[in-house]
């Protein structure tokens, strides 16, 4: 078991849907993390949450949009998209921003994400 | 340019044989750190490995680090079938106007054969 919980697991969407993808972490680390992952490549950073403020977003579409509500949970609402947007998502967190410090980040097994 | 490139991008091996995997980066870094993930999971830190060290090891796993060649391995000793996964390597890459991340490199598919 991980410590890092996301859900749903599974997710089937339609293109003019909205869905939002939750996180949570009872660890007390002040980052958290967003991830896409597509088959076969490694994770590509999305968005990074840092003491609840976001201080990096990857020039992601606005179809994705993050949010934390506190230090324990991390959303990622989902709207209008793409079918290039099915990936697998994944949410990560660490004591600390990584800017402060070295740690490993601690991740979810993920949200899998289809578009119709 | 990718901050970390693995080989080989798949290596099949018996259990009980070594399983050795390579990672080249191209920037300075501070630490580097290598990730496992079984299909369908998230990753899970295996070992985190600062530039002032030459070699550390955890268990099966050994790792080594030569900032020299900006190279990084990870071997894993009497591989057993539950070894089977993505190995990635990771390095910290600081930008002026954005901040730190984790950089992943393209992994390496490991299967123990039984």
């Amino acid at each position: 078991d991980t410590e890092v919980t996301q859900t749903p697991k599974h997710l089937v969407m339609g293109m003019t849907n909205k869905k939002s993808l939750k996180c949570e972490q009872h660890m007390g680390h002040r980052a958290m993390y967003w991830y896409k992952q597509k088959a076969k490549k490694p994770p590509e950073l999305m968005f990074v949450y840092s003491y609840e403020k976001l201080s990096i977003n990857e020039s992601v579409p606005s179809r994705f949009s993050p949010e934390c509500p506190n230090s324990s949970l991390l959303n990622l609402h989902l709207h209008a998209l793409q079918p290039e947007d099915s990936a697998l998502y994944l949410c990560a967190s660490s004591q600390l921003p990584m800017v402060y410090s070295n740690q490993p980040q601690h991740f979810g097994d993920g949200t899998r994400l289809s578009i119709l | 340019s990718q901050q970390g490139e693995e080989d080989p991008q798949a290596l099949s091996i018996q259990e009980g044989e070594n399983a050795t995997m390579n990672c080249s980066y191209k920037t300075s870094i501070n630490n580097l750190q290598w990730y496992r993930q079984n299909s369908g999971r998230g990753l899970v830190h295996l070992i985190l490995i600062r530039s002032n060290e030459r070699e550390k090891h955890s268990g099966r796993l050994r790792v080594t680090l030569d900032t020299s060649k900006k190279s990084s391995s990870l071997l894993i000793t009497a591989s057993r079938a539950a070894d089977t996964a993505s190995y990635f390597c990771a390095t910290k890459r600081s930008l002026e106007t954005s901040g730190s991340r984790l950089t992943f490199g393209e992994g390496t598919q490991l299967t123990v054969n039984p």
